[in-house]
């Protein structure tokens, strides 16, 4: 059973670093074709991909975030992380993992965890 | 980046009702295009992948259609769970980008 979860602040300040942390089971990121991304979706708006980090630790970005964001993994390969600096309040928003595998779509999803940006 | 508009941004249909739901891609997307449905305190649920594969456990109803730019989600014989959010997305390049989401109602 793949399971995925979210965790991260709750709250933090303008111009603080966001860290997240993705747990997941049921399924080895060092499996050939397994790709865990970030996306995010503030508060009744659409859903934004942010990055994503691949079986083989290769990492992709949205460039419009891109100067921001770093997404590693842990050597176990069971912990996907994503940090964001210098948040704002735009980025407040729930935060989700998800999985793909190959070239399909995100078969599962973590339930995202929110995130507000308030001083 | 591919920009996808994805329309209606509203729809109502009564139980039993067929509707549809289009998305179009600022460029062409070949056929990685993938449909979600999410509901209040529940998971984001694939339906449909690579344009029409349906998704483990996606019921028989749901049908997806299109290649290159402009594609279609079809639900018919509306049942009472159907009603939600959708989404579309493309997955054949990064940054994947997502449309805008489509409102299903109950009439």
């Amino acid at each position: 059973q793949v399971t995925l979860k979210e965790s991260g602040p709750g709250m933090l300040q303008p111009s603080k670093t966001l860290s997240l942390t993705c747990s997941f089971s049921g399924f080895s990121l060092s499996t050939s074709g397994m790709v865990v991304s970030w996306i995010r979706q503030p508060s009744g708006k659409s859903l934004e991909w942010l990055a994503a980090i691949d079986w083989d630790g290769d990492k992709y970005y949205n460039p419009s975030l891109k100067s921001r964001l770093t997404v590693s993994k842990d050597t176990s390969n069971t912990q996907v992380f994503l940090k964001i600096t210098s948040v704002d309040t735009a980025d407040t928003a729930t935060y989700y993992c998800a999985r793909s595998r190959d070239h399909g779509g995100f078969a599962y999803w973590g339930q995202g965890t929110l995130v507000t940006v308030s001083s | 980046d591919v920009q996808m508009t994805q329309s209606p941004s509203n729809l109502a249909a009564s139980p039993g009702e067929s509707v549809s739901i289009n998305c179009k891609a600022s460029k062409s997307i070949s056929k990685y295009l993938a449909w979600y449905q999410q509901k209040p305190g529940k998971a984001n649920k694939l339906l449909i992948y690579s344009g029409s594969t349906l998704q483990s456990g996606t019921p028989s109803r749901f049908s997806g259609s299109g290649s290159g730019t402009d594609f279609t989600l079809t639900i018919r014989n509306l049942e009472p769970e159907d009603f939600g959010l959708y989404y579309c997305q493309q997955h054949n390049e990064y940054p994947f980008t997502f449309g805008s989401g489509t409102k299903l109602e109950i009439k």
